[in-house]
């Protein structure tokens, strides 16, 4: 079972709309990463947060970790065709920065 | 600079064959990951390097399984006697290591099928 659950598992936009993805833990997060996955690309990494209540963004992007440092979301503003992949939330178990569990990844899919 | 590259972008081998995937990471990160990922799963670590030595290979699923980073840089994941099962994309992240947060950075991943 997946120690972090991502909700969607697949999402469909219209393209210009806003979507929430989330990620959460039933345990303490210490360190939540995002990434994006593209076919043949690889993990690109988005964002890191590592305080409660940290809020991060980059384009049309914004990430959030609660206070209880358990949920993460990520949202995006105004869909476009480039956003669309998988998104993978990792975090760090506390103890050291190596061996991130996932989650399953959400797939966004665009529509025109 | 050049991201974290890795070799071969698709390997097929049969059954029982023998498989050496290389990753070449972003050149003065120490540190150096091996995950391995299903189809529509997130990727499952595998091994850890800082520097030249494995500083935990508890993610390897057993013996067939060998990895190694001689100078401290290219690492090579080595599988034996490959299986079906071991058909998934094996990918290789590096990191810093001497900087908070320490984010991992990974390449395009090796697609390794095994018939």
């Amino acid at each position: 079972s997946q120690e972090l659950e991502q909700s969607p598992q697949s999402l469909i936009v219209q393209e210009g709309k806003n979507l929430t993805i989330n990620c959460t833990s039933s345990k303490t997060l210490y360190g939540l990463y995002w990434y994006k996955q593209k076919y043949g690309e690889g993990l690109i990494f988005l964002m890191m947060l590592q305080k409660g209540g940290e809020e991060k963004s980059h384009e049309k992007i914004t990430a959030k970790l609660d206070e209880k440092k358990q949920q993460s979301s990520l949202h995006i503003t105004a869909s476009q065709p480039s956003h669309a992949g998988i998104y993978l939330c990792g975090a760090d178990r506390g103890r050291s920065n190596y061996q991130l569990i996932w989650g399953a990844g959400t797939k966004l899919i665009i529509k025109p | 600079g050049a991201g974290v590259s890795q070799t071969p972008s698709n390997k097929v081998t049969e059954k029982g064959k023998y498989v050496e995937l290389r990753c070449d990471p972003i050149s003065g990160h120490t540190a150096l990951y091996w995950y391995r990922q299903s189809l529509g799963q997130g990727p499952e670590f595998l091994i850890y390097f800082q520097g030249t030595g494995a500083a935990d290979d508890s993610g390897l699923p057993n013996d067939r399984f060998f990895a190694v980073r001689p100078e401290g840089s290219v690492s090579t994941l080595k599988i034996q006697r490959t299986e079906r099962g071991d058909s998934a994309v094996y990918l290789c992240a590096s990191s810093n290591r001497g900087t908070s947060p320490d984010t991992q950075y990974f390449g395009p991943g090796t697609r390794l099928t095994v018939l």
